[in-house]
């Protein structure tokens, strides 16, 4: 079975500076998905980012980005020039490419964003 | 594209009373689906998937089972709710490789 580390529970930045969010995982698989995924307030679950394992060339989407260590099982979200709108819980989670196709999540960071 | 349909959104009922919370799909036929819990401050916990109509998985032994009667619905349901089946749950149902797609989630409060 798949496990899921986040060993930040909660973080702080300023606005528009860089904050780095960690995630560790672990599995024996060799293809497989990696997420990130932002809950606001709200508590809508909203795709971040996706990382597919067989590239090596990190996923960026406009101001986050990964840092994907296939062999030392790291997937790292960098947000850059942070907004009040990025306030939220971030989860970083593993999807199996079996037929259950099973998303695991990790317990999540608290990112608050002040100004 | 694929739209998660759940209801209700808030929910509080009385120890020992029955569950019933649906779930359904909108623009895909066959998905996979899902129930997760979320408890307070923690993070989802996957509950059941369903690979197909009358095929349920159960990840968790608890107080709680799962069916699905049609391809686009599954429902989460309960004889009889514990104190300790409150919390935030959610339906998802795998779109394709690139992730699932996710409910707007009820808020289950166990008097």
């Amino acid at each position: 079975a798949q496990t899921v580390t986040q060993s930040q529970p909660e973080m702080s930045v300023q606005e528009a500076e860089t904050v780095t969010l960690s995630c560790t995982y672990d599995t024996s698989e060799n293809n497989y998905y990696l997420f990130w995924y932002k809950q606001p307030p709200s508590r809508q679950m909203i795709l971040v980012i996706r990382q597919e394992a067989y590239k090596q060339q990190n996923a960026t989407e406009n101001r986050f980005s990964v840092n994907f260590q296939k062999a030392a099982k790291s997937f790292s979200l960098k947000i850059s020039d942070s907004q009040l709108g990025d306030t939220a819980m971030y989860f970083c989670a593993f999807l199996d490419t079996g037929t259950a196709s099973k998303l695991t999540f990790g317990t999540g960071t608290r990112l608050q964003v002040t100004l | 594209s694929q739209t998660i349909h759940q209801w209700p959104a808030t929910l509080v009922q009385p120890v020992g009373s029955p569950l019933s919370l649906e779930c359904t799909v909108e623009g895909t036929s066959n998905p996979n689906l899902y129930w997760y819990r979320q408890a307070a401050g923690r993070g989802l916990q996957l509950l059941f998937y369903s690979v197909g109509i009358g095929q349920i998985s159960s990840e968790v032994p608890q107080n709680l089972s799962a069916s699905r009667p049609q391809d686009r619905q599954f429902i989460l349901s309960s004889k009889k709710l514990l104190l300790s089946d409150s919390g935030f749950y959610l339906c998802a149902g795998r779109r394709d490789v690139r992730g699932y797609t996710f409910g707007s989630g009820t808020r289950l409060t166990v008097v």
